[in-house]
């Protein structure tokens, strides 16, 4: 069965400093991997995908099969990334419906 | 824009009622999900659905059932509701082919006494 663990439940830097949010994944195959974001107030939203292999507000994602990590980096965080993330995985072809494996979420704090 | 609306941000219900959130797209998305949201477990998946009058059980769908009458619409029932699904309920929706991302509604923040 896949699973996504995000081992940081809380993670605090202080603005201009890097972060890493950490995602391991389980899943025999090649699966498709996403993080996505709750700010406060707002709902849950895709922040990227790795077969975009793009940044999204300066954030970036590396799949790594070999460590079958997925982690989240930003060289200078921002206060507006205080935010809950939640790393996602899919299995890939059809025949999952889109569904979603969520990790636990870790919830990021930006210090002034 | 996109658009997916759910009937209440706040639901406070009695033990053994029975409880209907609503959950409503407006993109023509062939698939709808519930998730419930607890701190430090996630989003975990109840139910979802990939048509009209179908529906899939997901990771945790004791307790609940579901409903999908109309695309744009899918209920989740809480049959009896009891204290432990004391939860945040989000629905969400999706374009049938597989590669395209999820789109979730508000929340609903549901109080079981």
């Amino acid at each position: 069965a896949q699973r996504v663990t995000q081992p940081e439940k809380l993670l605090s830097v202080f603005k201009g400093a890097p972060v890493e949010l950490k995602c391991n994944y389980s899943y025999s195959g090649s699966p498709e991997l996403f993080w996505y974001v709750q700010y406060s107030r707002q709902r849950l939203q895709l922040l990227l995908r790795h077969i975009s292999r793009e940044s999204i507000k300066g954030f970036t994602a590396d799949l790594n099969k070999g460590e079958t990590s997925f982690h989240l980096k930003k060289p200078f965080a921002q206060e507006e990334d205080s935010a809950m993330y939640y790393c996602a995985l899919r299995p890939p072809g059809g025949t999952s419906y889109g569904k979603l494996t969520f990790g636990q979420g870790t919830i990021l704090t930006v210090h002034p | 824009d996109v658009k997916v609306t759910q009937s209440s941000r706040y639901l406070v219900k009695r033990t053994g009622e029975k409880v209907f959130l609503e959950c409503v797209q407006d993109m023509d998305h062939e698939n709808m999900f519930w998730y419930r949201q607890d701190p430090g477990l996630g989003l975990r998946l109840i139910y979802f659905s990939y048509d009209v009058k179908m529906k899939e059980k997901g990771d945790i769908p004791e307790g609940y059932s579901v409903s999908r009458e109309k695309k744009e619409r899918f209920s989740l029932i809480l049959e009896s509701a009891s204290t432990n699904q004391t939860s945040m309920y989000l629905c969400a929706s999706s374009l049938q082919d597989s590669i395209n991302e999820q789109f979730f509604g508000p929340g609903t923040r549901l109080t079981v006494l």
